[in-house]
């Protein structure tokens, strides 16, 4: 069982291009979470899913959407990146919304905006 | 804003000595609390979490925490740390999960 898979593992992107990040899990999980975790700040999400076809924003969404087509998967776009985007994207599973099930994390994306 | 306060960025231990990592949080209703951990470049593991039930819970690789409504904390202890226990330390919580900005743990041999 993989878990949780990121995609890709580091990515350098110029400003003002458009880029999606890729989460796949395989625990059939109904939740789905994107944070982005920087220095001193430590993980912020930025949206979340309680089960497919549904979507919420987290503390930070400017800038990122998401969407929920199916269980499995739950991709993380950037319509027009910028520097301050820079940081490294944890994507995170848990069985069922709410709080109570331990979330599972993926290794994460490192990516550069420049 | 965020609900959960950690308000230690770093604490350094000697190998053997006790640890205490704070947390404080600020949600209305009993929250759910949880702690992770990330050692470096990896993802967080779960050490453990609180609900309900016995304010003192038990996690993985040693560690425990306890829930005080009174202080609104949930502080995470080990009575004995190890090198290999050096990592970040996040402690969340609520219904839509957030995390705190971390305590990052540093041990002396």
């Amino acid at each position: 069982i993989a878990g949780i898979t990121q995609a890709p593992t580091s990515q350098i992107l110029a400003a003002g291009r458009r880029m999606t990040l890729r989460c796949t899990q395989d625990m059939r999980h109904n939740a789905m979470y994107w944070y982005r975790q920087d220095l001193g700040l430590g993980l912020r999400l930025i949206h979340y899913s309680n089960t497919a076809g549904t979507t919420g924003k987290g503390e930070v969404p400017d800038g990122y959407s998401v969407s929920r087509a199916n269980t499995d998967d739950f991709p993380l776009t950037l319509a027009s990146a910028v520097p301050s985007q820079t940081s490294v994207y944890f994507c995170a599973s848990s069985d069922t919304a709410g709080g109570a099930d331990t979330q599972y994390f993926g290794p994460g994306t490192r990516l550069t905006v420049l | 804003a965020q609900s959960v306060t950690q308000p230690d960025i770093h604490i350094t231990v000697s190998e053997g000595a006790s640890l205490e990592l704070r947390c404080n949080y600020s949600y209305g209703a009993t929250p759910y609390l949880f702690w992770y951990v990330q050692s470096p470049g990896q993802g967080l593991q779960l050490l453990l979490k609180y609900f309900s039930g016995d304010t003192l819970v038990q996690g993985i690789k040693g560690f425990e925490a306890e829930f005080k409504r009174s202080q609104s904390s949930f502080n995470l202890r080990k009575p004995s740390v190890h090198w290999s226990d050096a990592a970040e330390y996040f402690c969340g919580g609520s219904y839509i999960p957030t995390f705190g900005r971390g305590t990052s743990l540093i041990v002396h041999p």
